[in-house]
């Protein structure tokens, strides 16, 4: 079944070390969306990729990066992660023609990241 | 600004009961769409449903039916004849374009559902 991968389910980090966390798809969709979830509140966009083209929201902190190196992978990295940026994270997928379709997206199940 | 407000932060139903769930928007926008996701326990966002400004024909796909009216800015969400199956958080969205292409979803800050027996 053409799907969206999140590994890891569960990521433990320590305050301050760098993380990655990683998004696959099958669905061969061209936008790749990074969504930050607290605990208890809506899902909030830290970025997106159309095709190679990063998109950045502008309340994301510097502290957030992303890597697209092919149309099926996507990674977000913190860099130093804090206490404050324990949450959900979640990849969704669409695909967007050249003029914008609001076609629905697709999540994957999520990392938990927990920062000790 | 675009906004998804939902009123209703946590409801509990008995199994069988009828439940709406609330959704109201606001938007400059004259074309836009709502979706209603699901994100059960385990944690995914499950797509429901997708609708357009442009289509106010309420809809209906077996135990849920949406009805949309723009005279009142609401997307209104009814389960028939809930089941525990049904217990999760629910969230209406609302989408824009957003610059550099792909579009930018606002959530709601979700309902939660509990189904009992």
């Amino acid at each position: 079944d053409a799907m969206v991968i999140q590994n890891p389910r569960y990521q433990v980090t320590q305050f301050g070390k760098p993380v990655t966390l990683s998004c696959s798809q099958t669905l061969n969709h061209n936008v790749m969306y990074w969504y930050q979830q607290k605990s208890s509140q809506a899902p909030k966009l830290l970025f997106h990729y159309y095709d190679k083209d990063f998109n950045n929201e502008a309340d994301t902190p510097d502290n957030f990066q992303s890597r697209r190196p092919n149309t099926s992978f996507c990674f977000l990295d913190i860099r130093s992660p804090g206490l404050g940026d324990a949450a959900m994270y979640l990849c969704a997928t669409s695909r967007e023609g050249f003029l914008v379709s609001y076609n629905e997206q697709f999540f994957g199940p999520g990392t938990r990241l927990t920062v000790l | 600004a675009q906004k998804v407000t939902q009123a209703q932060t946590e409801i509990s139903v008995v199994e069988k009961e009828d439940v709406t769930l609330d959704c109201v928007y606001e938007t400059r926008d004259t074309t836009y769409y709502l979706f209603w996701y699901k994100q059960p326990p385990s944690g995914e966002l499950v797509f429901l449903i997708r609708r357009n400004s442009f289509d106010e024909q309420n809809e209906i796909s077996g135990r849920y039916s949406w009805n949309f009216q723009k005279s009142t800015s609401s997307f209104n969400f009814t389960i028939t004849a809930s089941q525990v199956v049904d217990s999760a958080v629910y969230f209406c969205a609302l989408s824009e374009a957003s610059t550099g292409g792909g579009n930018k979803l606002t959530f709601g800050t979700g309902t939660q559902l509990k189904v009992e027996l």
